[in-house]
């Protein structure tokens, strides 16, 4: 199937930091992404990992990937009301020739001052 | 660049009505997809073009939506009729061929109401 999961809600207090959890299902997939959805917007891409990749830092940013468990996390550090936002993960999977992205439901991040 | 562009931002119509969304996708980019997001059924893609033909219109809900793109930097999705369950948020997302990262690009959306 083409399942990407994520817990729904998340919520954490400004200058903590926030993980977000994601499994997807198809080990093929030569990146994963987190795209940023701020209200009223598209989505924009805030980072994606190679696949043959374990980590991935971007300023406060860390992506981890645990392939053999299909596990993709994103680390927030020191967590900003400005990252109020619905976070999505995705994945290009083999069976759609890497065409087409898959993408979880969504976990919508609330930080509070 | 702009980016990608959608029009309108925002749609009211009533039931019935036909209804047309437009998307300019990025200048240079090969691929072009319509997206549809609720809160009961989160993000779902329609239809992607590929050097302006249709590649996959599996997720196109039923035969009152039709999508084109008669050349490589206009596309339009149109609901015809139109029902209040079509009411969502409609993007828009391109990206090009030689992108090895696959990274899709997406416009604001458009916001659509159905009475």
């Amino acid at each position: 199937g083409e399942d990407v999961e994520q817990s729904l809600f998340l919520s954490v207090r400004e200058g903590d930091s926030s993980v977000i959890n994601c499994t997807y299902t198809d080990s093929s997939s030569t990146y994963l992404y987190w795209y940023k959805q701020e209200p009223g917007a598209g989505l924009q891409l805030l980072t994606y990992i190679f696949s043959n990749m374990d980590m991935k830092q971007d300023q406060r940013l860390t992506v981890l990937l645990n392939k053999k468990d299909k596990h993709l996390s994103l680390r927030i550090a020191d967590t900003q009301t400005g990252d109020s936002a619905i976070y999505f993960c995705a994945e290009s999977p083999r069976n759609t020739g890497f065409q087409k992205l898959v993408f979880g439901t969504g976990t919508r991040l609330l930080v509070s001052p | 660049d702009a980016g990608v562009i959608q029009s309108p931002r925002h749609e009211v119509t009533e039931m019935g009505q036909e209804v047309t969304l437009r998307c300019k996708p990025i200048s240079g980019h090969d691929y072009l997809f319509w997206y549809r997001q609720t809160m009961m059924r989160g993000l779902e893609l329609l239809i992607y073009f590929n050097n302006n033909v249709p590649i996959d219109d599996s997720g196109m809900p039923e035969d009152r939506f039709s999508a084109k793109m008669p050349n490589a930097s206009f596309s339009t999705l149109k609901i015809q009729p139109s029902e209040p369950r079509d009411s969502a948020v409609y993007f828009c997302a391109s990206r090009r061929d030689r992108d090895v990262t696959d990274t899709q690009y997406f416009g604001p959306g458009t916001r659509l109401t159905v009475l």
